[in-house]
């Protein structure tokens, strides 16, 4: 069952500028992860945030978790042409450690 | 390098045919899934195992079984009983439970 809904579904920004996308949650979960997948290809894990942290942060990567509200957005600062993929979030409920993912966010990086 | 490895990228088969679909990693994780991805949704798991010799179902294994005779390798067979094969199959691995997952790059299975 997917459990986890990002927003919007698709995003087309001019390289440079940041692209932010949510993702909201049903259950409480352990963890919540994001990942990246260019087309046609598989998925590659970027970052993993922990219920009990509220941020994080890899590269241009900013991750923020809210639990009281079940969501999650990812911040890509500074994009660029390769940032173009589409990107899921997946959570784990904590009676269930298997992984749930939403639909994705489709982001397009314009030159 | 290590990873996963898919084979093969494109399948095609006609209906009514079994087909299996290959998955290796050597990454030395001992749990292994397998997920379906239809256009412009999210993926959706098939079955996993966790060890060597078991397996369990996921949210929709119908039409589908698996075996995990080697820690490297977890097969999946697409069945004749699979009433809407044709997808993009992503196999992934990790270390356990509540761990990131690596992906191999997907098999693109097309039944007509």
């Amino acid at each position: 069952s997917q459990q986890g809904e990002e927003d919007p579904q698709a995003l087309s920004i001019q390289e440079g500028e940041n692209a932010t996308m949510n993702c909201s949650y049903k259950t409480s979960i352990n963890n919540l992860q994001w990942y990246r997948q260019n087309s046609g290809r598989g998925l590659v894990h970027l970052i993993l945030i922990r219920s009990n942290e509220r941020e994080k942060h890899s590269g241009r990567l900013r991750v923020t978790l809210d639990t009281s509200k079940k969501s999650s957005s990812l911040l890509i600062t500074a994009s660029r042409a390769a940032d173009t993929a589409s990107y899921f979030c997946a959570t784990d409920a904590n009676n269930d450690y298997k992984l749930s993912f939403g639909a994705g966010t489709t982001v397009t990086v314009r030159a | 390098d290590g990873g996963i490895t898919q084979s093969p990228k494109y399948l095609f088969r006609k209906e009514g045919q079994n087909v299996t679909l290959s998955c290796e990693q050597n990454l030395n994780h001992d749990a292994m899934y397998w997920y379906r991805q239809d256009p412009g949704q999210g993926l959706r798991l098939i079955y996993y195992s966790q060890i060597v010799n078991d397996f369990q179902k996921g949210d929709i294994a119908e039409g589908y079984s698996v075996s995990r005779e080697k820690k490297e390798s977890f097969p999946l067979t697409v069945t004749s009983a699979q009433k809407n094969p044709t997808a993009f199959y992503l196999c992934a691995s990790g270390r356990g439970e509540r761990s990131p997952l690596h992906f191999g790059n997907g098999t693109r299975l097309t039944v007509t």
